[in-house]
């Protein structure tokens, strides 16, 4: 399977820990993105990378989120200190440069739940 | 702020005939839109595209139409088939990369 992958597809957590996801985005893909999806909404766009370079943070939600992509290939999200508002889906999508980059190819997404 | 909007939550249509979603938004500097389809338990998956500086763009069964003077848009499928029940969102690019997406609507379509 060469589409995008996340890991773990669901995380259950309490109230003031701290959760860390992974995507493995398509391997020539070179723009990999995080959104988050709540109920009855659309994905929401958290933050962008340009191969290692995170071009794109301000819409993170909170400093309690911060992403990496330290190699240019796989991305992580951390949330610490979760909070209930934390509840929702977190998808990663990436896409190959030029114009053909504005297509997304979305993962499964990883359910979180904060108790 | 919710800049690209889907004031249709759901619609359903008979099979064999035409469905017509559509996506508002308020962001005169979009300058490319997209649609999406989405299974459940699934992501999002690219459906069709359009530039802002086209008002028209056909693959197959889907076309995108854009009216940026009415900053609208809207999907069509024609004809409507069983597997096109689904979630559709629009969303828009931004500059920088950022894409903002619609709250969704909710295709049934009835065989």
């Amino acid at each position: 399977d060469t589409g995008v992958s996340q890991d773990p597809r669901h995380k259950i957590t309490k109230r003031g820990q701290n959760v860390t996801f992974r995507c493995d985005p398509i391997s020539e893909h070179n723009r990999l993105y995080w959104y988050r999806q709540t109920l009855g909404q659309g994905p929401e766009f958290l933050t962008y990378f340009q191969n290692e370079a995170q071009l794109e943070k301000s819409r993170l939600l909170s400093d309690r989120f911060s992403a990496e992509r330290p190699k240019g290939s796989f991305s992580t999200l951390e949330i610490q200190r979760t909070e209930q508002g934390d509840s929702a889906m977190y998808l990663c999508a990436s896409s190959p440069s030029g114009l053909a980059g504005n297509e997304q190819f979305f993962g499964p997404g990883t359910r979180l739940t904060v108790l | 702020d919710q800049q690209v909007k889907q004031n249709s939550p759901s619609l359903s249509v008979q099979e064999g005939r035409i469905s017509i979603l559509n996506c508002d938004y308020t962001n005169s500097m979009f300058d490319y839109f997209l649609w999406y389809k989405k299974y459940p338990a699934e992501g999002p998956t690219f459906l069709i595209s359009i530039s802002s500086i086209k008002d028209k763009n056909e693959d197959g069964r889907f076309t995108v139409f854009l009216n940026k003077s009415a900053k609208h848009l809207s999907l069509h499928i024609v004809p409507s088939q069983p597997g096109d029940s689904a979630v559709y969102f629009c969303a828009a690019r931004y500059t920088g990369n950022q894409f903002y997406f619609g709250t969704g609507t909710s295709l049934t379509v009835i065989p």
